[in-house]
């Protein structure tokens, strides 16, 4: 098993579908995030949790929604999504939420908006 | 505001050495990470700095002059497969992981 997992990979949805992006770490790490990541910018955090509670938003649309039932497992819910939404979305593990240490990455899911 | 700064793409040749700076303007540093992410694929985690100096791991080399706000990656020996986007992120005061944009590194025969 590769030390961080997302699937799928490759997403394509309507604007008016509901779908979720699955992640699974088996590094036992306390902390998960997921990112955003459009061309030619800086990876954008969405949501952090530490030891299953979440500990940073930084103010995404309400049209994402995560859930961390375990520290293994992180999901992000997708609903009445906009193109501008389509992106790679990678979900990371790290031992700690307190960015001291580095973080492992899964491949990401590709998301097109239709 | 927080910034990084680093350039957006760079040419070398298969052998060579090339140099990728990262500058860097955060309330307050916590330390500075590099990674390499492949067309498609995760980034991986390549080097650390959180004191001055340069840390060395094989081919691969980074600096960091925190007093300037500057770092850079240092690839020696020059491979093909070395073709990929390098990451800079900063970890501020807040413990906050501030990531640049990322250099995308072609490697020419």
């Amino acid at each position: 098993e590769t030390g961080v997992t997302q699937t799928p990979r490759h997403l394509v949805m309507g604007m008016t579908n509901k779908k979720s992006l699955k992640c699974e770490q088996h590094l036992g790490h306390n902390a998960m995030y997921w990112y955003k990541q459009s061309a030619k910018k800086p990876l954008e955090l969405m949501f952090v949790y530490s030891l299953e509670e979440r500990v940073e938003n930084n103010s995404v649309p309400s049209r994402f929604s995560p859930e961390c039932p375990n520290s293994s497992h992180l999901f992000l819910h997708l609903h009445t999504l906009q193109p501008e939404d389509s992106a790679l979305y990678l979900c990371a593990s790290s031992q700690a939420g307190d960015g001291i240490g580095p973080q492992h990455f899964g491949d990401g899911t590709r998301l097109s908006i239709l | 505001g927080q910034n990084i700064d680093q350039p957006t793409e760079m040419t070398a040749t298969e052998g060579a050495i090339v140099q990728i700076n990262c500058t860097y303007q955060t309330s307050g540093f916590n330390g500075l990470f590099w990674y390499q992410q492949h067309a498609g694929e995760a980034p991986t985690f390549l080097s650390y700095n959180v004191l001055d100096g340069l840390e060395e791991k094989g081919r691969f080399s980074s600096f960091l002059s925190r007093s300037k706000g500057y770092s850079y990656l240092l690839l020696k020996e020059l491979q093909m497969k070395d073709s990929a986007s390098y990451l800079c992120a900063v970890t501020d005061s807040n413990y906050q992981l501030i990531w640049g944009a990322g250099t995308k590194l072609i490697i020419k025969p």
